[in-house]
């Protein structure tokens, strides 16, 4: 079954810890994005990758780090530097960087840091 | 990369037809138009896209101004489970990745 898969979907955290959200897809799309969503608000990009060890960064990646490893797999890395890292993350992917093919969506994760 | 300004909300009756509004008046020439629909706790769902020609598929139709600054998602005929919130992005046909910025979106509310 094709998809991505975003895990866990509740993660919590202490303050000043790292964590890394999970995003997997087997769409064998190239282009690969991480938003993040606060509460009442819209998506805000954080990372995204067009092709393998390629990325770039968003409109707000201060305190996240990415790897595009592989082309399945485009992990995000919360570090201890994000002010305010509570919030709700979607990771999407687009069978081109460019062009009319729609992004597919993840069931996102919500991290909770205290 | 070109903006998109939505209304923050709108409220429709049940089996009345839906016209969501969206301004691009950057819009550049290569730009596709789509509109995607979240519901809560969800991630964003797919709805239609379009370059210069009106589109209609099962969900809805996408009615693109002449001049491309503004386009207009239609949806026919309401129901409960088309209550989310309706994004509107714009996609870039170049040789470099678009960073596919997203609005606040438009809250649609449906009420019987």
């Amino acid at each position: 079954d094709g998809g991505i898969t975003q895990s866990p979907k509740y993660l919590f955290r202490k303050e000043g810890q790292n964590v890394t959200l999970s995003c997997e897809q087997n769409l064998n799309h190239d282009a690969m994005y991480w938003y993040r969503q606060d509460p009442g608000q819209g998506l805000r990009l954080i990372y995204y990758s067009q092709i393998v060890n390629d990325f770039q960064k968003g409109d707000i990646a201060e305190g996240y780090s990415v790897s595009r490893e592989k082309k399945e797999s485009f992990p995000l890395t919360v570090t201890s530097a994000q002010k305010n890292p509570t919030a709700f993350y979607l990771c999407a992917t687009k069978e081109t960087g460019f062009g009319n093919s729609p992004l597919h969506f993840g069931n996102g994760t919500r991290l909770t840091v205290t | 990369d070109a903006k998109t300004t939505q209304p923050n909300s709108m409220e429709s009756n049940e089996e009345e037809p839906v016209h969501l509004p969206c301004n691009h008046s950057t819009i550049s020439g290569t730009d596709y138009i789509h509109w995607y629909r979240q519901l809560p706790s969800q991630g964003p769902e797919y709805v239609i896209h379009g370059l210069t020609s009106n589109v209609n598929n099962r969900m809805a139709s996408l009615a693109i101004a002449e001049d491309r600054k503004s386009s207009t998602l239609i949806l026919h005929r309401a129901t409960l489970r088309d209550a989310a919130v309706y994004y509107c992005i714009l996609s870039s046909n170049t040789g470099t990745a678009s960073k596919l910025t997203f609005g606040t979106g438009t809250r649609l509310q449906v009420t019987l």
